[in-house]
């Protein structure tokens, strides 16, 4: 069992759709993540949000938009998406009272994303 | 940002046989992270080495820090059914604490 909870799990959209994902943890953790990651490949990190301000964009396109609307909650927003685009999104979330080393990162059971 | 070179990419062993995996970076690493994927699932947080020559063991599972900190690798003795999936390592990059880069991964299958 994952404490991290994202949903929905499986989400199939065209490219002129607009949908998001959802991710919820109820750990305390102040820093969450989006991860991108494709088949046979290692997740891709997206964004970070540490205490509810994004500060890590790693040049995502912009028809990805993020929101942390509080400590517990963070979104991904989706629009006109392209069919590489498909792939499983992977929200994870650490304490974030980082120092000098990353803390461990828990992961949601992801969502796989279809664009048709 | 550092990059991790792991390796080999794919394993596949014998139920019963060990089993191991590399990573390696050409700069000094501050520490090192190891995730488990089983096939369809979500990476799961293993163990973070942080000082040189560290070595810690986790039931069948060794994970060793080189005295460099430039290498890292996991070991697992006597690999069961239930060892299959993806095994990353990852690192710290581009100068921020929150920012983890996995290496390739290498995938362990077990022939019971």
């Amino acid at each position: 069992d994952t404490e991290v909870t994202q949903t929905p799990k499986h989400l199939v959209m065209g490219m002129t759709n607009k949908k998001s994902l959802k991710c919820e943890q109820h750990m305390g953790h102040r820093a969450m993540y989006w991860y991108k990651q494709k088949a046979k490949k290692p997740p891709e990190l997206m964004f970070v949000y540490s205490y509810e301000k994004l500060s890590i964009n790693e040049s995502v396109p912009s028809r990805f938009s993020p929101e942390c609307p509080n400590s517990s909650l963070l979104n991904l927003h989706l629009h006109a998406l392209q069919p590489e685009d498909s792939a499983l999104y992977l929200c994870a979330s650490s304490q974030g009272r980082m120092r000098t080393v990353n803390q461990p990162q828990h992961f949601g059971d992801g969502t796989r994303l279809s664009i048709l | 940002g550092q990059q991790v070179m792991q390796i080999p990419q794919y394993q596949h062993v014998q139920e019963g046989e060990d089993f191991t995996t590399y990573c390696n970076s050409s700069t000094t690493l501050s520490n090192i992270q190891w995730y488990k994927q089983r096939p369809g699932g979500h990476p799961v947080f293993l163990i973070q080495l942080v000082k040189s020559g560290e070595v810690k063991k986790q039931k069948r599972l060794t994970f060793q820090f080189g005295e460099a900190k430039k290498n890292s690798s996991l070991h697992i003795t006597a690999t069961q059914t239930t060892d299959v999936g993806t095994y990353f390592c990852a690192i710290n990059s581009g100068g921020s604490n929150y920012k983890l880069t996995f290496g390739k991964g290498t995938l362990l299958t077990v022939n019971p």
